[in-house]
C-alpha cells in the first residue's frame, strides 16, 4: 500500500522538553531505520530494528535518545530533555529485509528553541 | 572505514546534461544507490545499480559504475528545473545492513 509515513511533519519544542516522533513503515517490511539529517549535512544513522531482534543502537548520539518498535511495525523515536543541537530532520526508512533497498518517509523536522 | 564522498554543488542550464559524481571506499559494496531529495521532502529512490554492472539506463538517467576506481556517476539528460534537488549517493555493503550515504550534491538548474 502506501509508503513510509512519519508524524508529525514538523515539531517545535522548547529546550529541555521530551519529544516523540512516529514512523509507520511499509506493510510487510521487517527492517526499520532511523536517520538524522542536520542542516547541510548528510544522513547520520541512529538505530535500526530487524524483526524481533534487539535493535542496533550503535548510532544513537546520547542516552537521551531511545527508540522502540511495537509489534514489529510502528516505531517511536523519543528524545528526552531536548537540546538545540537536536534540531534536525529525522528520517525513517524501511526495507523488506536487512540487506534490501530502503524506502524513506518524508521526515519530521524538529526545531528546538 | 566506509566513506562515500560527493561534491556539494552542481549548477547546469536547463536542457543540458548533469553529471553527479560519487566515490566510495568499501570494495565489498553490493548495491549502489542514487536518492533524490526535493525541498521539504524525504528521500526518494531514483535508481540503483548492482556492483557487477557497469552501466544502467532508465529514461533520462544513466548510472555508470567504475568498480576499479570505486567511482559512481549519475547522468541526467535534458535537465529540467524540476530536477533541482539534492542527490545522495549511497552504498550497501555485503557484510551487513548499513547503507552509507554521501553528504549529497545540491543540483541547481538555471532556466
Amino acid at each position: 500500500g502506501a509508503g513510509v509515513s512519519q508524524s508529525p511533519s514538523n515539531k517545535v519544542t522548547e529546550k529541555g522538553k521530551d519529544v516523540e516522533l512516529r514512523c509507520d513503515p511499509i506493510s510487510g517490511h521487517t527492517a526499520l531505520y532511523w536517520y538524522r539529517q542536520s542542516l547541510g549535512q548528510g544522513l547520520e544513522f541512529l538505530i535500526y530494528f530487524q524483526g524481533n531482534s534487539a535493535p542496533d543502537k550503535s548510532g544513537l548520539p546520547s542516552d537521551r535518545f531511545s527508540a522502540e518498535r511495537t509489534g514489529g511495525s510502528v516505531s517511536t523515536l523519543t528524545i528526552q530533555r531536548t537540546q538545540q543541537e537536536d534540531s534536525a530532520v529525522y528520517l525513517c526508512a524501511s526495507s523488506l529485509g536487512l540487506s534490501d533497498t530502503q524506502y524513506f518517509g518524508p521526515g519530521t523536522r524538529l526545531t528546538v528553541l | 572505514g566506509e566513506d562515500v564522498e560527493q561534491s556539494l554543488f552542481l549548477s547546469v542550464r536547463e536542457g543540458d546534461s548533469s553529471v553527479i559524481n560519487c566515490t566510495y571506499t568499501d570494495s565489498s559494496s553490493t548495491y549502489l544507490y542514487w536518492y533524490k531529495q526535493e525541498p521539504g521532502a524525504g528521500l526518494q529512490l531514483l535508481t540503483y545499480i548492482f556492483s557487477n554492472m557497469d552501466m544502467k539506463q532508465d529514461q533520462r538517467l544513466t548510472v555508470l559504475l567504475n568498480k576499479k576506481d570505486k567511482h559512481l556517476s549519475l547522468r541526467i539528460a535534458d535537465t529540467q528545473t524540476g530536477d533541482s534537488a539534492i542527490y545522495f549517493c549511497a552504498e550497501l555493503n555485503t557484510g551487513g545492513f548499513k547503507t552509507i550515504f554521501g553528504a549529497g550534491t545540491r543540483l541547481f538548474v538555471k532556466a
